[in-house]
C-alpha cells in the first residue's frame, strides 16, 4: 500500500541549531516527491520538490531535501533554523499518473526556543 | 496570479444542516482537488478534477458528500446532513495541464465545524 511516515510528531529545536526532519515513503514505484510548511490557519505552501534527476534539492527558505531510494526516505533539512520556521511540516508523494494525488504524511510540528 | 481561494474560511454548522463551499483555482489550471485534513493529521484526498469532469472519488466521500466543477471552473464541495464527524479542514488544490507531474498549489481552506 502506498503511504508516508513521519515518524516525529513534534520536534523542539533552538534557533540558529540545524534541523532534520524525517520522511519515510512506501511506493511502488519512484514516486514524486514535496516537502509542505502550513502554518496557523494558513493553506500548504509548497517548500521543495523531487521529480527525478540530482538527488539533492535546494527549496525556499533555505531548506534542502535528499532523495534516498535505498532508504525510501526523503529529509528535509536546514543548517539554521530561524523562529519564523515554526510551523507544522508535510511530507507528501505524488502518485505517478492518472489523477498524480498527493499521500500526506501526518505531519511534524516544529517549534523553536528563542 | 491569485492563488486558489476558497469560500468561507470557516463555517460552523448544526448536525444534520447542509454546508456548501466553493473553490475557485489558479486560472487556466485544469487539475482540481479536494482534501481534507482532522485535527492531528496530513490532508487526505477526497476527489479529483480534471476540467468539468469528476474522475476519481476517495472511499472517504460518502453518499452524503458531492462535488461538482461546472465548466471546469469553479468548484463547489456540499455535504448534506452534517454529521459530527464531518468536522475538519476542507483544503482545495490545482494545478496545470494534464499528463505531467506539476506541484498543487493549495488554497487557506475551509474549516467546518459541526455542532
Amino acid at each position: 500500500a502506498q503511504s508516508v511516515t513521519q515518524p516525529d510528531i513534534h520536534i523542539t529545536v533552538s534557533e540558529g541549531a540545524s534541523l532534520e526532519l524525517r520522511c519515510n515513503y512506501s511506493y511502488g514505484a519512484t514516486p514524486y516527491l514535496f516537502w509542505y510548511v502550513q502554518s496557523p490557519g494558513q493553506g500548504l505552501q509548497l517548500l521543495l520538490k523531487y521529480f527525478s534527476g540530482d538527488t539533492l534539492v535546494q527549496g525556499i527558505k533555505g531548506f534542502e531535501a535528499e532523495f534516498k531510494r535505498s532508504q525510501s526516505s526523503f529529509n528535509l533539512r536546514k543548517p539554521s533554523v530561524h523562529w519564523s520556521d515554526a510551523a507544522e511540516y508535510f511530507c507528501a508523494v505524488g502518485t505517478t499518473s492518472g489523477t498524480y494525488k498527493y499521500i500526506f504524511g501526518t505531519g511534524t510540528r516544529l517549534k523553536v526556543l528563542a | 496570479d491569485t492563488g486558489v481561494s476558497q469560500d468561507p474560511r470557516h463555517k460552523i454548522t448544526k448536525r444534520g444542516q447542509n454546508v456548501t463551499f466553493r473553490c475557485d483555482p489558479i486560472s487556466e489550471h485544469n487539475r482540481l482537488y479536494w482534501y481534507r485534513q482532522t485535527l492531528g493529521q496530513g490532508p487526505e484526498f477526497l476527489t479529483y478534477f480534471q476540467n468539468e469532469a469528476q474522475l476519481e472519488k476517495s472511499r472517504l466521500l460518502s453518499d452524503r458528500f458531492s462535488a461538482e466543477r461546472p465548466k471546469g471552473s469553479f468548484s463547489t464541495l456540499e455535504i448534506q446532513r452534517t454529521e459530527q464527524g464531518d468536522s475538519a479542514m476542507y483544503l482545495c488544490a490545482s494545478s496545470p495541464r494534464t499528463g505531467a507531474p506539476y506541484e498543487q498549489y493549495f488554497g487557506p481552506g475551509t474549516r467546518l465545524t459541526v455542532t
